[in-house]
């Protein structure tokens, strides 16, 4: 079973524009990662926050975590064309020493020219 | 620096036959997770190998099995195939360390079966 559910199960977008996805999750966690997948390969990691961290930033990626609501939302600014691919975050469990993640059905972006 | 490799690409298999799916982890990596990848779908946590035993293992039945190999390699065997296991199978290695950290993932093998 799914651990986090992805908020919008698809997004299409201009280049140029900002992409705005959320995740909701279940349980406690230790942290959350964000990761991207193109066209059915291996999955890239983004970003992570932990359960003690509210905002973060990397690049064009901003990523929020609202522990009380128990969610997530990535925003990517500036979008291109090469951001298309599919987003999924994933929760590392408080209650797992090893780290294993648990991960949404993810959020499908297709960036136009 | 060597990231993940997994081997082969692709398979395709009948029901009811096995299978045995290879991955090597990024140089000076400890710990290999395996993830299955059904169409559409997130990831699904199959199980995980350190010190080559199994530590954590995911709702999947005995027919996947797994072994790490002391230069920490590791195979996922599946036995007994269904059409249902038809997969993208994801390998992701860390350090035992840095448990809680960002995985480092494979390319992935894409099992059909027939």
């Amino acid at each position: 079973s799914q651990q986090g559910e992805e908020d919008p199960q698809a997004l299409s977008i201009q280049e140029g524009e900002n992409a705005t996805m959320n995740c909701s999750y279940k349980t406690s966690i230790n942290n959350l990662q964000w990761y991207r997948q193109n066209s059915g390969r291996g999955l890239v990691h983004l970003i992570l926050i932990r359960s003690n961290e509210r905002e973060k930033h990397s690049g064009r990626l901003r990523v929020t975590l609202d522990t009380s609501k128990k969610s997530s939302s990535l925003l990517i600014t500036a979008s291109r064309a090469a951001d298309t691919a599919s987003y999924f975050c994933a929760t590392d469990p408080s209650t797992d020493s090893w780290g294993k993640l648990q991960f949404g059905a993810g959020t499908q972006v297709v960036v136009t020219p | 620096d060597a990231g993940v490799t997994q081997s082969p690409t692709h398979l395709i298999k009948t029901r009811g036959q096995q299978v045995t799916l290879r991955c090597s982890p990024k140089s000076g990596h400890d710990t290999v997770s395996w993830y299955q990848q059904a169409l559409g779908q997130g990831p699904q946590f199959i199980f995980q190998y350190y010190e080559e035993e199994e530590r954590q293992r995911g709702n999947f039945p005995d027919r996947f099995s797994g072994h790490q190999f002391p230069n920490y390699s590791s195979e996922l065997n599946v036995n007994a195939l269904l059409l249902g296991d038809s997969a993208l199978y994801l390998c992701a290695s860390s350090l035992r360390e840095s448990s809680g950290g960002r995985k480092y993932f494979g390319p992935g093998t894409r099992l059909t079966v027939l």
